[in-house]
């Protein structure tokens, strides 16, 4: 069973840091991760897919890297701003999980200014 | 569409009743999916379906628990004698295909059992 963990689950930072969150998984079959945000009381938006096949992805101030065989992503956020403030959610696709995404239980981030 | 559209936004009903829950998909996206979100927790998968292919129920906690999609496109979440634990927010995600294609998540259904 693939089983999805990030660490750390809450982060508070103050603005104009960089900042690494985590996310490891346990079965590297995998066909992408992608790497969502979720504001309070709202849906999730997707930020970032890597590909399995792919190392890295970058977006704006956001990177994405991916190690797949030792079950590992992580997601930079450079020069952090308060908008910034939100739970970030990494999901894997497939594995032996069939066909769903199996999300991760999520960081809270805060961006003080 | 430009985004998945979910109906209703907020949803309020007494114990027992059934309630349905709509889903919109990107225009074209074969593959959708229903998550549940419940207060404090991560997400739940719940039913998957791709194109014409046999939906994957794996993730439905009870039989009270039903999907079905229309047409290849629009699906409805059914909740029978919806119980207090039901009370969740429901998303829906939509993607072009299978495994490999980036998800995109509707901004969800909030469930209230009382």
């Amino acid at each position: 069973k693939q089983e999805v963990t990030q660490i750390p689950a809450a982060l508070s930072v103050p603005e104009g840091e960089n900042l690494v969150l985590n996310c490891s998984f346990t079965d590297s079959a995998i066909y992408n991760l992608q790497w969502f945000r979720q504001d309070p009381g709202k849906g999730l938006t997707s930020l970032l897919l890597i590909q399995s096949s792919q190392r890295e992805q970058t977006s704006g101030r956001l990177n994405a890297s991916l190690d797949k065989s030792s079950g590992r992503s992580t997601l930079y956020i450079a020069a952090s701003q308060p908008g910034d403030s939100a739970t970030y959610l990494c999901a894997v696709h497939r594995g032996n999980a069939g066909n769903m995404l199996t999300f991760g239980g999520g960081t809270r981030l805060m961006v003080k200014p | 569409g430009a985004g998945v559209s979910q109906s209703p936004s907020n949803k309020v009903t007494e114990k027992g009743k059934d309630v349905e829950l709509r889903c919109d998909p990107i225009s074209g996206h074969t593959a959708l999916y229903w998550y549940r979100q419940s207060l404090g927790q991560g997400l739940e998968f719940l039913i998957y379906f791709q194109g014409n292919s046999a939906p994957d129920k794996s993730g439905l906690p009870s039989d009270r628990f039903s999907a079905e999609r229309t047409g290849g496109s629009v699906s409805t979440l059914t909740i029978q004698r919806t119980q207090q634990e039901d009370s969740a927010v429901y998303l829906c995600a939509s993607s072009r295909s299978g495994g490999g294609t980036e998800a995109f998540f509707g901004q969800g259904t909030r469930l209230t059992v009382v």
